[in-house]
């Protein structure tokens, strides 16, 4: 079936360092998102990408749709310490179900 | 309600015993998914819901693994004769309709906090 491949696996940054985290894909997607999963909740969506190109920011956070439409890159700025989480790529094929493939994750920690 | 409720949030069972996970997915939501997450991986898909029918179960692991849902409504998910490799996170998630996101937001999957099971 279809895979993510998301990078790096973890992070360990200081307090006010820019962080880059990716994802490639052998199959290409519709749409690419982007999820951050909080300690014993589910995941919450930060950022969709609905274009091949597209360059969007939420606050901080800026996601972009590869050309290739084959990969993604999710860039925070001036990390603080609530980012800390598990950051979650996911593509949606064009269906009908809508249903996502996620990446693997990536766990982000901030020292303060 | 206003987000998608799950029950237990944690449940311990023996290996060979039978669960039951719940979803009580966002009113009026008519597509249900559920996925499972195990320690340290993604999200894997196990099977989609349009309303009370299930156009894709195709993620379900094997004939042990089985979901319903009534009225549009809850969804249950049942593993029978559990195994130590069923330890796992399991997510539920709702939206509006199925289909693709878009850039109105339409189609976003909301998830719930999950069920975490433990198979002893």
């Amino acid at each position: 079936g279809q895979q993510l491949n998301q990078s790096p696996q973890s992070m360990f940054i200081q307090e006010g360092e820019d962080v880059s985290m990716n994802c490639t894909s052998s199959s290409i997607f519709n749409t690419w998102l982007w999820y951050k999963q909080d300690p014993g909740e589910g995941p919450v969506l930060l950022i969709a990408l609905y274009k091949a190109g597209e360059l969007t920011s939420n606050g901080r956070l800026t996601a972009q749709f590869g050309i290739t439409r084959k990969d993604s890159f999710l860039n925070i700025s001036a990390s603080i310490p609530s980012d800390v989480g598990i950051y979650f790529c996911a593509g949606q094929l064009f269906s009908n179900t809508g249903k996502l493939i996620f990446g693997q994750g990536t766990t982000l920690q901030v020292k303060p | 309600g206003a987000g998608v409720s799950q029950s237990p949030s944690n449940k311990v069972t023996e290996k060979g015993k039978d669960v039951e996970l719940r979803c009580d997915p966002i009113s009026g939501h008519t597509a249900l998914y559920w996925y499972r997450q195990s320690l340290g991986q993604g999200l894997e898909f196990l099977i989609y819901f349009q309303g009370n029918s299930a156009p894709d179960k195709s993620g379900l692991p094997s004939d042990r693994f089985s979901a319903e849902r009534t009225g549009g409504s809850v969804s249950t998910l049942t593993i029978q004769r559990t195994q130590q490799e069923d330890s796992a996170v399991y997510l539920c998630a709702s939206s509006s309709r199925g289909g693709q996101v878009t850039p109105s937001g339409a189609n976003v999957l909301t998830f719930g906090a999950g069920s975490r099971l433990t198979v002893l």
